[in-house]
């Protein structure tokens, strides 16, 4: 079992958007802003999409955005695309410095 | 280019041991921390072990402390990861992944541990 909880799976169609929720205790998501969430695609290693809850890396799409409220973190894609299919996994850093992750969001786009 | 490439996996008897290593290219090795994390399809991805840029601080998860050691050797822009003594739920795709703040930027394609009799 996962320290930080993500739906199994979530659809959209192209074009439109997907929120992707992570929660997580006041332990982690709840003091830090240090959640990141990645892309991956089948037989491939994960891609850093957001760090530090809302920011996007050189070259990630502005279509990918973050946010969080509480114990909860979210990443919200937009004018969703073939491409964006794929596996999306949250990270947060914890008080017991170390790291914990979601169970991963299998994201169809229709 | 910018990359890490993982190598090293393969199949292991239970109580025996691998050492996987990281190959980094494209970016000064040594200014970063550099971590081991693993991906199984139950228990999803999980942080292993990090190192620090010089080498000189390590950390480990509970799960592995005492069996597996990380290294690093800046001059050659590599990462290690000595694995003993081990079991069955250490079956996984193992990935380096390079750190530099609380993320993980840059992740390695994995490399396959498989322990089994």
């Amino acid at each position: 079992q996962s320290a930080l909880t993500q739906p199994a799976s979530v659809s959209g169609s192209p074009g439109q958007s997907i929120t992707i929720s992570c929660t997580g205790t006041i332990n982690d998501i709840g003091i830090y802003n240090f959640v990141s969430w990645y892309q991956q695609h089948p037989g491939k290693g994960p891609k850093l999409m957001i760090y530090d809850v809302y920011s996007r890396p050189s070259g990630v799409s502005n279509r990918f955005s973050g946010s969080k409220s509480g114990n909860t973190a979210s990443l919200t894609i937009s004018g969703l695309q073939a491409d964006d299919e794929a596996d999306y996994f949250c990270s947060s850093y914890t008080t017991n410095s170390t790291r914990v992750f979601g169970g991963g969001t299998k994201l169809t786009v229709l | 280019e910018v990359q890490l490439v993982d190598s090293g996996g393969g199949l292991v008897k239970p109580g025996g041991s691998l050492r996987l290593s990281c190959a980094a290219s494209g970016f000064t090795f040594s200014d970063y921390t550099m971590n081991w994390l693993r991906q199984t399809p139950g228990r999803g991805l999980e942080w292993v072990s990090s190192i620090s840029s010089r080498g000189t601080n390590t950390y480990y998860a509970d799960s592995v402390k005492g069996r597996f050691t990380i290294s690093r050797d800046n001059a050659k822009n590599s990462l290690y990861l000595q694995m003993n003594s081990l079991r069955a739920e250490d079956t996984a795709v193992y990935f380096c992944a390079r750190d530099p703040h609380r993320r993980f930027d840059l992740w390695g394609q994995g490399t396959r541990v498989t322990v089994s009799s």
